[in-house]
This record gives C-alpha cells, sequence and structure tokens, in this order.
C-alpha cells in the first residue's frame, strides 16, 4: 500500500502568519492517465471532512484563495497564506492514484 | 444541495453484524461512484471501500475483506455496508463519501459504530 506521510504532525500558528504542511508518498502517484489524485481535507473538530483542493491544486470552489496546494510525484504541500481563527482542525493528504487508496496521518493546526 | 446522511450505527457485540445506510440526495446518484470511510475515535481516516455506479465493480481494503459488504439501490438514492463478523477495532464512525474525479468531494455526518461486549 502506498504509505503518506504528512509532517509535521502538530502546527501552532500565529493568527495572520502562513502555514505549510508537507505530504509525502511512497511512490509516485501519478496515475496512468496522468492526472495525480492527491487531494487535501480539511476536518474541523466535530465535523465532517471537507475537500479544499483535488489533483494537487485545483481549490474547491467556497474555499478561500488563502489555500493552496502544490507539488509533484511523491511531495506535495498545503500552504495557508494567513492563518484565520476558522481554519483550526486536522488536514488529510489522500492519494487516489493506487488502490488502496490511503490517508496521511493528519496534521493538526492550532492557533498559538 | 448535495446531501449524504447515514444510518444504523449504535452498539454491537464482537463478531455481531450491522448495516448502515447512506440516503443521498441533491445529485443523480446511479452515475456516481460512492465510497464508505471511517473514522475510529481520536484517530485519522481510513478508506472501506467504494462501488461503481451500476454496482458491477466493488472494491475494499484488506482489514474488511471478507467481512464488510458494499451495496446501493439506485432506485432509491441509497447506499449501504453490510458488516459481519465485527471486531472491536472496527469501532468507528462511518462515512458514506461520493467518488469524484479520484476524489472525495461529498461527505456524510458520520454514523457511529461500536463493538463491545
Amino acid at each position: 500500500d502506498v504509505v503518506m506521510t504528512q509532517s509535521p504532525l502538530s502546527l501552532p500558528v500565529t493568527l495572520g502568519q502562513p502555514a505549510s504542511i508537507s505530504c509525502r508518498s511512497s511512490q509516485s502517484l501519478v496515475h496512468s492517465d496522468r492526472n495525480t489524485y492527491l487531494t487535501w481535507f480539511q476536518q474541523r473538530p466535530g465535523q465532517s471532512p471537507r475537500r479544499l483542493i483535488y489533483k494537487i491544486s485545483n481549490r474547491d470552489s467556497g474555499v478561500p484563495d488563502r489555500f493552496s496546494g502544490s507539488g509533484s510525484g511523491t511531495d506535495f504541500t498545503l500552504k495557508i497564506s494567513r492563518v484565520e481563527a476558522e481554519d483550526v482542525g486536522v488536514y488529510y493528504c489522500m492519494q487516489a492514484t493506487h488502490w488502496p487508496y490511503t490517508f496521511g496521518q493528519g496534521t493538526k493546526v492550532e492557533i498559538k | 444541495e448535495v446531501q449524504l446522511v447515514e444510518s444504523g450505527g449504535g452498539l454491537v457485540q464482537p463478531g455481531g453484524s450491522l448495516r448502515l445506510s447512506c440516503a443521498a440526495s441533491g445529485f443523480t446518484f446511479s452515475g456516481s461512484w460512492m465510497t464508505w470511510v471511517r473514522q475510529a475515535p481520536g484517530k485519522g481516516l481510513e478508506w472501506v471501500g467504494y462501488i461503481k455506479p451500476d454496482g458491477s465493480e466493488k472494491s475494499y481494503v484488506d482489514s474488511v475483506k471478507g467481512r464488510f459488504t458494499i451495496s446501493r439501490d439506485n432506485a432509491r438514492d441509497s447506499l449501504f455496508l453490510e458488516m459481519n463478523s465485527l471486531r472491536a477495532e472496527d469501532s468507528a464512525v462511518y462515512y458514506c463519501a461520493k467518488l469524484d474525479w479520484n476524489s472525495l468531494n461529498y461527505w456524510g455526518q458520520g454514523t457511529l459504530v461500536t463493538v463491545s461486549s
């Protein structure tokens, strides 16, 4: 199975400051159809996960533009340009290139 | 508005069975790949499996293979998860989610399954 490794696992951030989460996969996530199926989710406390970004860098509608995704192959990053209070929660990356699809362990973002 | 509403969770003894349901609305269910994902209390997310729109293809993670069965009723816009031989490690919130472009764009609120004697 593809192992998704996120870092850091805990990320204390000052309001208004940037934040960055890394996600590395144990093998390339480039699919035979040439797409890279790497997704980022946000899970606020007590809520279901919400998709933020799909195929590395495509932001979902309604997702603030302070969220951005980048990367390729096995190395991916989620960036929050200026953290707001509503961004507190756990962020997961997920690969859907190789079955079984797998999630990262999650990165907990909290306000300092 | 897309809605996914799970039901059927509860307390079950080890070795027991449970059937979860997910009622879908707001999109063309019969044309959608659907999935089940679970989350043990205080833990991360884990795929359970998926089912093709017409039900002809299903796939499961190894930890539930042979014990869990995903099915659907497109006439009733409903997704199901039949769980047998339940173990303590199956205790989790179970989410149904819509699979789109190899990603999960909509999730239900989840239903809690607790396996304990």
